[in-house]
């Protein structure tokens, strides 16, 4: 079977620097993926990682290790319109073949 | 504007009759999902599409069918909704040349009475 694992949810002040974790068991594993969805949204991708090491795309940084099963993504210099949902996800085939995590719900205080 | 549509966007309706929630896209991508989402479970996948003609099963497949006769167009059906299936779903797209991005619909909100 397939199972991804992330905290259900963080909080953290404006300003700081949070990191969501995502450990997974799949039966296939091409690529960690990082999406965002705001309360009432539709999920946007934020990151895609194949091979181990560090993304950088802005404030939003995504990391891999495939040995260890495990990603993260961080956010630094937190704020407000950060919070929302983040999701992980194991492309387990082609680009299509999507498993979810059951998400982090990211809150972000002043 | 490049978009992932999908209609209807809220839909109430009863045991055992039949419904057809479309999804279409404007950006010639190879490949599409049906996802549902609940609360607690996150994101599941339906089905997906890798091409015309070419679909398979995700991870929750069951009481739900799908064609994809177009590539623009992948319709979800459910031949005899019942309250097990209210959720939230969504329809995405994504390139063969994209790399991985998904690209989501705005969601439709299903509830079976």
């Amino acid at each position: 079977g397939q199972s991804l694992e992330q905290p259900s949810e963080v909080t953290a002040v404006e300003g700081a620097i949070v990191q969501i974790n995502c450990t997974y068991q799949t039966s296939g594993f091409y690529g960690l993926s990082w999406y965002q969805q705001h309360d009432g949204g539709a999920p946007t991708f934020l990151s895609y990682n194949a091979l181990d090491g560090l993304e950088e795309t802005g404030r939003f940084s995504s990391f891999l290790s495939r040995s260890d099963s495990y990603g993260y993504l961080l956010l630094q210099e937190l704020q407000m319109k950060d919070s929302a949902s983040y999701f992980c996800a194991v492309n387990t085939g082609t680009a299509s073949k999507l498993t979810f995590g059951t998400g982090t719900r990211l809150q972000v205080t002043l | 504007e490049a978009q992932v549509t999908q209609n209807p966007r809220y839909l109430i309706t009863v045991t055992g009759k039949k419904l057809t929630v479309t999804c279409s896209q404007n950006m010639n991508h190879e490949y599409m999902s049906w996802y549902r989402q609940d609360p607690g479970l996150g994101l599941r996948q339906i089905y997906y599409s890798m091409n015309v003609e070419v679909t398979d099963k995700g991870d929750v497949p069951e009481g739900y069918k799908v064609s994809r006769k177009e590539k623009r167009n992948f319709p979800l059906i459910l031949e005899s909704p019942s309250p097990n299936q209210t959720s939230l779903y969504f329809c995405a797209s994504s390139s063969l040349q994209g790399g991985n991005e998904q690209f989501f619909g705005p969601g439709t909100r299903l509830t079976v009475l």
